[in-house]
């Protein structure tokens, strides 16, 4: 079955931290994958995305995030959290024309 | 960027009536939209796709009499929800595959919140 696991319900991290939220995920194809994040009462803003190449990519915010094959994974990290990080982050897997499949997210707080 | 809009962005209806919901691709041309619902603090679920031109396909459990999808155009696609309860209130996200680039991208509409009363 295609699912995506986000296995932290919920993490703080102190500002200035680092972060890193897992995500692994099961996809029959070659999966297409993103993080979003999403403020409470708001949309979903891309964070970065990985269709092939460059396991490791870089996004919007100082985000990054690693395809690791072996592992299934694609996890998030930061290495130094601001407070306007706080929000809900998903991971989610596709394939090309298809819907995504979402993780059940991560919320973040940053304490101070 | 390429930009989906959603409109209403918030409505609160009666219980047994209709709420029509409009997703729109505005710099692009989406022959497939997605939608999806999410439930508070909890993740996107899909409901269907819509392709232009013809019917929709839902999801395993979504109600397609409850759940009216119309995708008359390249640009736009919409939502009814028929005969709204209150627990149909929730938080509606479209999203639109851009039909002229890349086949993988697509991209997210802000989101309609539906509260039926």
């Amino acid at each position: 079955a295609q699912s995506v696991t986000q296995p932290d319900i919920h993490i703080t991290v102190s500002e200035g931290a680092s972060l890193e939220l897992r995500c692994n995920y099961s996809y029959g194809a070659t999966p297409y994958l993103f993080w979003y994040v999403q403020s409470p009462g708001q949309g979903l803003q891309l964070l970065l995305k990985y269709f092939s190449g460059d396991t490791l990519v870089q996004g919007i915010k100082g985000f990054e995030a690693e395809f690791k094959r072996s592992q299934s994974s694609f996890n998030l990290r930061k290495p130094s959290v601001h407070w306007s990080d706080a929000a809900e982050y998903f991971c989610a897997v596709g394939a090309a024309g298809t819907a995504l499949i979402f993780g059940k997210g991560t919320t973040l707080s940053v304490s101070s | 960027g390429a930009v989906v809009s959603q409109h209403p962005s918030r409505v609160i209806c009666k219980s047994g009536t209709s709420v029509k919901i409009e997703c729109r691709s505005l710099d692009f041309q989406a022959t497939t939209m997605f939608w999806y619902r999410q439930f508070p603090k909890k993740s996107l679920m899909l409901m269907a796709t819509s392709n232009e031109g013809s019917k929709a396909t839902y999801e395993q459990g979504v109600e397609k009499d409850k759940f009216l999808i119309n995708h008359a155009s390249l640009t736009l696609s919409t939502l009814t929800v028929t005969s709204a309860h209150p627990e149909d209130s929730s938080f509606y996200i479209c999203s639109a595959r851009d039909s002229s680039g890349t086949s993988y991208e697509q991209y997210f509409g802000p989101g309609t919140r539906l509260t039926v009363t």
